[in-house]
Parts: C-alpha cells; structure tokens; sequence
C-alpha cells in the first residue's frame, strides 16, 4: 500500500510572498502523485498530477511541485500567493495499477492580507 | 456537460436513523468511487463500483454501511443506524472505465452528514 505524510498542518503566509507546502510518500511500487484543493464547503480540484517525465510539473492557478523520487517528496509552490488562494491542499498518491487513492491529511493555507 | 453530481449536499439525521446518500456520475461514466473525510483528516477510500458490481469494498466498514450502483439511477452510499462517528463529509468520484487513476478522478462536491 502506499501513504502520504503533509508535513505542515497550517501555513499561514502573507499576500504576495511564496508558499511552499510539503509532501512526502511511501510506497514499494511506481506511483502517480496529485495536489487536490479544497476551498470551503466544496469538492476536491485537481491542481496539478506527476506521471512520469519532466520532475517539475505545473497546474493551475500558478501552481507548480516537483517530484523528487530519492526523497520521495512532491512539495507544492508557489512564487506569489493571492487571497484566493486560502483553502485546505491535499497531496495524494496512488499506484499506477490501482484503483484508489491514498490522501494526506490535509495543509491549510491561510492568506494574510 | 456536467460533473459529479451528489445530493443532498447537506444531510442531518439523528441516532439509530438511516442516511442515504445519493451519486450521479458524469455522463459516460461507469465506474463510482466513495470517500469519507472525517474532520481534520484527508480523505479515506471506502468503496468501488461498477454498474451492477462492486469491485473493492476494502475500505467499507464491516457493519451498518452499503453500496450499490444500479443499472439506472445514481449510486447510493447507505448507513444504517447512524452513529455521532458517521459525521463526515462523503466524496463520490466516477471515470470512464478501469484503471483511470492516471487522470486524476473528478470529485463532486460531497455530502456533509451531521448526526445529532
């Protein structure tokens, strides 16, 4: 099985800085790697998904991780965050032959004006 | 063209009643998953259906919960005699086929059930 470790429960960061939110993963088999968002009372949204190539990947909303498969990390970034940024991300992982998802427990990053 | 659709978006029930939540996948799609979010936690894969088939329920509790996608109509994730435990946001996710991980299901919006 696989499992997702989000290092940081909280970030708070003001406007306009840089945010980095960790992740890192186990698993004994190739995995694919996604940053979900989840703004208030609402579903997931997929920011961005690793599948295999380039190690840096880049979604929406300026959004870009880099997989880094000797410190099984998939950290999340961003140069310059906005208020409407602010909403709970969540790192998930899931075998490239399986059939669910194995989600972190959440970072939620709070936008300070 | 419209996503995953889940209803009630909010549902309040007391002890001992049942819960039924409902799923309607996007259009084209066969296959159904189910999550639970407990508070301050990710999400938890519970079940995978198929039209008419559960695939894996590993994530199922053994009692009191239930899934079923028929050959008409949504899924419905069922509780029975719900406990203050069973208050949690559920996720319901579709694709296409089998196999699908790689795209990065699309979520719909959730049922958040209270039990007082």
């Amino acid at each position: 099985a696989q499992s997702v470790t989000q290092l940081d429960s909280q970030v708070p960061v003001f406007e306009e800085a840089p945010v980095e939110l960790r992740c890192n993963y186990s698993s004994s088999v190739s995995v694919y790697l996604f940053w979900y968002v989840q703004y208030p009372n609402q579903g997931l949204q997929l920011l961005l998904k690793y599948l295999s190539g380039s190690t840096l990947v880049k979604g929406i909303n300026g959004f870009e991780a880099e997989f880094n498969k000797s410190q099984t990390s998939f950290h999340l970034r961003k140069p310059s965050v906005h208020i409407s940024d602010t909403a709970e991300y969540f790192c998930a992982v899931t075998a490239n032959t399986g059939n669910q998802f194995y989600f972190g427990t959440g970072t939620s990053l709070t936008v300070i004006p | 063209n419209a996503g995953v659709m889940q209803n009630p978006r909010h549902l309040v029930r007391r002890r001992g009643q049942e819960a039924r939540l409902r799923c309607s996948p996007m259009k084209g799609h066969s296959h159904v998953y189910w999550y639970r979010q407990l508070p301050e936690e990710g999400l938890k894969f519970m079940v995978y259906l198929q039209k008419e088939n559960i695939i894996d329920e590993s994530g199922m509790p053994k009692e009191r919960f239930s899934a079923e996608f028929p050959k008409e109509g949504p899924s419905i994730l069922r509780i029975q005699q719900v406990v203050r435990g069973d208050s949690a946001a559920y996720f319901c996710a579709s694709s296409p086929s089998r196999g699908q991980t790689m795209y990065g299901y699309t979520f719909g919006s959730g049922t958040r059930l209270t039990v007082v």
